[in-house]
């Protein structure tokens, strides 16, 4: 069976910090995968979203970076955190793109300070 | 533009009350998606249904069921017998043709009290 984890659970960063989450995919095979944030009382904005190795597309213009090394590997970046980057992160991956069901981490809480 | 509207921010009912959560979408598409996700206190968000926009038939697993209806732009998801372990936020989300983008809405949250 397909399972995702993404870590750290929570992280707390100063400002000006670099940022590096991460989310690896098991039980299945280019998945396409995505990162999304939650912010408090609302629903969930897409931020990057990969259909292959090296294959990155950004939704909203940001301080945050992703890569995708490995086939079921997607990272989260930054190089300086800003006090706006707190939130919560989502990684998900879907067989397909958009139409069909994700299939979301835990989660990472982070907070800048 | 798509755009997918929860108007209920919380609901707060008592074990055993049947309870609705309200959908309302936007799309110019003609085929899409619509979906509902649970995202219990443990943070992750949990599938529970995908409907397509071809597909108005209601659907019901259990104690859950779901209106489609095409005509109004809603997709609304009951609980029937609400129990303790449904307390959680419910997303509905969109998806149109051609994208990867999934639209969700704001998101409910439900308190089930014993």
């Amino acid at each position: 069976s397909q399972t995702i984890h993404q870590w750290p659970a929570t992280l707390v960063q100063p400002v000006g910090s670099p940022l590096s989450l991460e989310c690896t995919v098991e039980g299945t095979s280019n998945p396409n995968l995505y990162w999304y944030r939650q912010a408090a009382g609302r629903g969930l904005q897409l931020l990057f979203y990969s259909v292959g190795i090296g294959q990155i597309s950004s939704e909203v213009p940001q301080n945050l970076s992703a890569s995708r090394p490995q086939d079921r590997q997607f990272i989260l970046s930054s190089k300086k955190l800003l006090l706006s980057d707190s939130g919560f992160y989502l990684c998900a991956w879907s067989v397909l793109p958009g139409n069909t069901e994700a299939f979301f981490g835990q989660g990472t809480r982070l907070t800048v300070v | 533009a798509q755009k997918v509207t929860q108007a209920q921010t919380e609901i707060s009912v008592v074990e055993k009350e049947d309870v609705t959560l309200d959908c309302v979408y936007e799309t110019r598409d003609t085929t899409y998606y619509l979906f509902w996700y649970k995202q219990p206190p443990s943070g992750e968000l949990v599938f529970l249904i995908r409907r397509n926009s071809f597909d108005e038939q209601n659907e019901i697993s259990g104690r859950y069921s779901w209106n489609f209806q095409k005509s109004t732009s809603s997709f609304n998801f009951t609980i029937t017998a609400s129990q303790v372990v449904d307390s959680a936020v419910y997303f509905c989300a969109l998806s149109g043709t051609g994208g990867f983008k999934t639209i969700f809405g704001a998101g409910t949250r439900l308190f089930v009290k014993a």
